[in-house]
């Protein structure tokens, strides 16, 4: 099975509410990463939390790592309906990343 | 500064048929990435290149052929096309990161793949 994977598949919200999904892994890691995918184009990517920390923010974003745990979340606060997206860990192993089967989140205003 | 691009958006082949998909980078970056997609999955590594003249293997590589002749171009070929291939296929580029592990990835905006 494929390494970084996220829970729920699925998340529908109201506009202003906080998001959280959580992501597993079973392998060590250098790093992970999560990237965002609206529908029809290509994924972005959101922020990165190297091995050696625990959280990390970047605005409305907030992850956390807990390695002895193997998982990792990110949160979005005061969501918007234009976060509505897929949303996808990627766990680092040198060159490589491993991506899960993502997170769809919508955000009903 | 066009970033990863992709050529062509769209293909629809028969059974059989070749053709090469194309992905170009103008960040200078020494990794590039081939992945597919298919409904409401992730992406699956298909190949990956760490430098120029360089090729591996990914999670699914069997049906295509990659080559990397030019840091920035990074091209995937499918031989004799299967509807199995049919899927979205992203390109991605980065660079290494400092102290180990791959940075950020940049991705293409994807071709979308219709094998009859």
């Amino acid at each position: 099975s494929q390494q970084g994977e996220e829970d729920p598949q699925a998340l529908s919200i109201q506009e202003g509410e906080n998001a959280t999904m959580n992501c597993s892994y079973k392998t060590s890691i250098n790093n992970l990463q999560w990237y965002r995918q609206n529908s029809g184009r290509g994924l972005v990517h959101l922020i990165l939390i190297r091995s050696n920390e625990r959280e990390k923010h970047s605005g409305r974003l907030r992850v956390t790592l807990d390695t002895s745990k193997k998982s990792s979340s990110l949160l979005i606060t005061a969501s918007r309906a234009a976060d509505t997206a897929s949303y996808f860990c990627a766990k680092t192993s040198g060159s490589r990343l491993t991506f899960g089967e993502g997170t769809q989140l919508t955000v009903n205003p | 500064n066009a970033g990863v691009t992709q050529t062509p958006k769209f293909r629809v082949l028969k059974t059989g048929q070749s053709m090469t998909l194309l992905c170009a980078q103008d960040m200078n970056h020494e990794y590039m990435y081939w992945y597919r997609q298919d409904p409401g999955m992730g992406l699956r590594l298909i190949h990956y290149s760490v430098g120029e003249g360089t090729t591996a293997k990914g999670e699914v590589p069997d049906g295509y052929n990659v080559s990397r002749l030019k840091k920035q171009n990074f091209l995937l070929g499918l031989e004799s096309a299967a509807p199995s291939q049919t899927s979205v296929y992203f390109c991605a580029s980065s660079s290494r990161l400092a102290g180990g592990g791959n940075n950020e990835q940049f991705f293409g905006p994807g071709t979308r793949l219709t094998v009859l």
